[in-house]
């Protein structure tokens, strides 16, 4: 079995600032991927980013960064120079080899201008 | 453009009267997969594909049935609705079975309420 915890039902951060959201987990299996996906008001499913397990160096995407470790089996991200666009609902997702994909309960970010 | 689309996107029902949320995707997806969404439990996997006339069960199946007749289409049926089963329904396709760290393309959800 594998879960995935998100303990911050809402957080709330000023534009241009930055806000770091937490995810733990846990799988049985060694090779798994984790996800961080954004839900905006249109309730449409965003990939925002993606870190491989095995891969040791922490992924970025523009503004988007995690902060990965393993061994504590924490995933979080940190969204910086936040902007009104950010305001969204976001999930943590764990994807091991079986191909299921669990989420978080999720985080609601919201950004004040 | 590729795309994952879902229908109806808004349906009221009655307890009891079967209905069919429909999803296709057009980029010759293996893996699809039905994802239910509820306030403060996130989305839990209700069933997934990996391929044509292969189909397994996810986190919460009961209430649920499946087919995947066409590789393209992974309809979702609710034989005997419940109130219960009220709740935000998305359906999902990803490339190729067995890169896990694909990532997964969502459709835009379905409302549904059952009354």
């Amino acid at each position: 079995a594998q879960t995935v915890t998100q303990s911050q039902p809402e957080m709330s951060v000023q534009e241009a600032e930055t806000v770091t959201l937490s995810c733990t987990y846990d799988t049985s299996e060694s090779n798994y991927y984790l996800f961080w996906y954004k839900q905006p008001p249109s309730r449409q499913m965003i990939l925002v980013i993606r870190q491989e397990a095995y891969k040791q160096q922490n992924a970025t995407e523009n503004r988007f960064s995690v902060n990965f470790q393993k061994a504590a089996k924490s995933f979080s991200l940190k969204i910086s120079d936040s902007q009104l666009g950010d305001t969204a609902m976001y999930f943590c997702a764990l994807r091991s080899n079986d191909y299921k994909l669990s989420f978080g309960a999720g985080t609601t970010v919201t950004v004040r201008a | 453009e590729a795309q994952v689309t879902q229908n109806p996107r808004y349906l009221i029902t009655v307890t009891g009267k079967k209905l069919t949320v429909t999803c296709s995707q057009n980029m010759n997806h293996e893996y699809m997969s039905w994802y239910r969404q509820d306030p403060g439990l996130g989305l839990r996997q209700i069933y997934y594909s990996m391929n044509v006339e292969v189909t397994d069960k996810g986190d919460v199946p009961e209430g649920y049935k499946v087919s995947r007749k066409e590789k393209r289409n992974f309809p979702l049926i609710l034989e005997s609705p419940s109130p219960n089963q009220t709740s935000l329904y998305f359906c999902a396709s990803s490339p190729e079975v067995g890169l896990a760290g694909r990532e997964q393309y969502f459709g835009p959800g379905t409302r549904l309420t059952v009354l």
